[in-house]
């Protein structure tokens, strides 16, 4: 059974310093992996997702990395702002599940002015 | 020109009654999940469509009974609601091949008194 964890689970920075948000899931066969940004009351909005042949994907200040092999993902935001304070959940998806999706319980960040 | 929508954002309700949660994605996938976020904000799958076809159905009370009429609908009623119903539940849709990314809804909050 597929488990995610997501280190740390919460994270409070000052505007401006570059981070790295970690995943690890246990079954490396996966098919893909997503980062969500979830924002307090509100839905997910997807941030970045990786095929599993693929080694990262970038958009904007994003940069999200992928080792299959060893289980794990690093998201990384550069120069924080404030407007980046939200939970970040990873999730890996399956062939053999539907690709539904198995999340990890997410990293709060806060970016303090 | 909301990509995947859910009624209603808000549920308050009494245990026992039956209750019907609505969505509708107008992005043209040909799958549709229903994900379930607990009050320790984990999110799991419970249902997943595909081309109004059940393919994923996970260990979830036979209370909850999803339908979707056609593949832009995916609607889920709960039966002799429970406390421990009380949650967010979350729509998704997405295009099944090649495991692409998954839209979500805003959310709907079920709680139950």
């Amino acid at each position: 059974k597929q488990e995610v964890t997501q280190i740390p689970a919460a994270l409070s920075v000052p505007e401006g310093e570059n981070l790295v948000l970690n995943c690890s899931f246990t079954d490396s066969a996966i098919y893909n992996l997503q980062w969500f940004r979830q924002d307090p009351g509100k839905g997910l909005t997807s941030l970045l997702l990786i095929q599993s042949s693929q080694r990262e994907q970038t958009s904007g200040r994003l940069n999200a990395s992928l080792d299959k092999s060893s289980g794990r993902s690093t998201l990384y935001i550069a120069a924080s702002q404030p407007g980046d304070s939200a939970t970040y959940l990873c999730a890996v998806a399956h062939s053999n599940s539907g690709y539904a999706l198995n999340f990890g319980k997410g990293t709060s960040l806060l970016v303090t002015p | 020109d909301t990509a995947v929508s859910q009624t209603p954002k808000y549920l308050v309700t009494q245990m026992g009654n039956d209750k019907s949660i609505k969505c509708e994605q107008n992005l043209g996938h040909d799958t549709m999940y229903w994900y379930k976020q607990d009050s320790k904000k984990f999110l799991k799958i419970m249902f997943s469509y595909n081309n109004k076809e059940l393919i994923i159905n996970e260990t979830v009370p036979n209370r909850f009974s999803p339908k979707s009429p056609d593949k832009a609908h995916l609607n889920l009623h709960i039966n002799s609601l429970e406390l421990g119903d009380s949650a967010v539940y979350f729509c998704a849709s997405s295009y099944l091949a090649g495991g692409d990314t998954q839209y979500f809804g805003p959310g709907t909050r079920l709680t139950v008194l």
